[in-house]
């Protein structure tokens, strides 16, 4: 079955551009969780939704936002871009929120010059 | 809140050789993951242990958890350069639906 697929690969941006990722989770699949991953913060959790709401925020500004729509896709949203937010950002998809599995997309590579 | 010790943060091994990756996590969660990431590529999932106790193997991997010491083990047996690559794991912070607070990788480099 086809896994999780995040669009776009790669992406350059300017500082001040906002951005929109997208995930589409595994079918069938309806948790979907957002990671950033830097070099120098590691993996850090965003944000992850469940039936079109966001169940849990991680430590990042206002400018980070996201949601999920009701065939489980999920977006995230960066306004106002800095250097500082260039990072491969990583969702997962689970089947919901007791499910022991997730499986992660291949990953936006956000560039931020 | 959960924090996630990893080490080492490199590691390079000879062909052959055996070793531990260790993995500390500060409070009670439910589940333990293993991910094995390529450079410029995602993470694969390796093991995902639940219970105090649990064993998992696949191939020249063994993860094995105690939930008492709040330690889980990555244990590398006879190590191929196939093998090379970062290794993540990951907990669980219970009380969230599926939120994973990930340690900071060990470099696994396995030389001839």
């Amino acid at each position: 079955k086809a896994g999780v697929t995040q669009t776009p690969r790669y992406l350059i941006k300017t500082r001040g551009q906002q951005v929109t990722l997208s995930c589409s989770p595994i079918s069938g699949h309806r948790s979907v969780s957002w990671y950033q991953q830097t070099p120098g913060q590691g993996l850090q959790f965003l944000f992850e939704y469940f039936s079109e709401t966001q169940r849990n925020k991680g430590n990042f500004p206002g400018r980070f936002s996201g949601r999920q729509f009701s065939n489980s896709r999920s977006e995230m949203n960066v306004s106002t871009l800095e250097l500082g937010d260039s990072a491969l950002y990583l969702c997962a998809s689970s089947l919901g929120l007791l499910a022991v599995e997730a499986f992660f997309g291949q990953g936006t590579r956000l560039t931020v010059v | 809140e959960l924090k996630v010790e990893q080490n080492p943060l490199f590691l390079s091994m000879q062909e052959g050789k055996n070793y531990t990756i260790y993995c500390n996590y500060s409070t009670t969660s439910d589940r333990l993951y293993w991910y094995r990431q390529d450079p410029g590529k995602s993470l694969e999932s390796l093991f995902v242990l639940l219970s105090n106790g649990a064993v998992k193997q696949e191939g020249r991997l063994m993860a094995s958890l105690d939930t008492k010491a709040r330690l889980s083990t990555l244990h590398i047996t006879a190590a191929v350069h196939d093998l090379s690559a970062t290794y993540f794991c990951a907990a669980h912070d219970t009380g969230t639906a599926s939120k994973l607070t990930f340690g900071t990788g060990t470099r696994l480099q396995v030389t001839l």
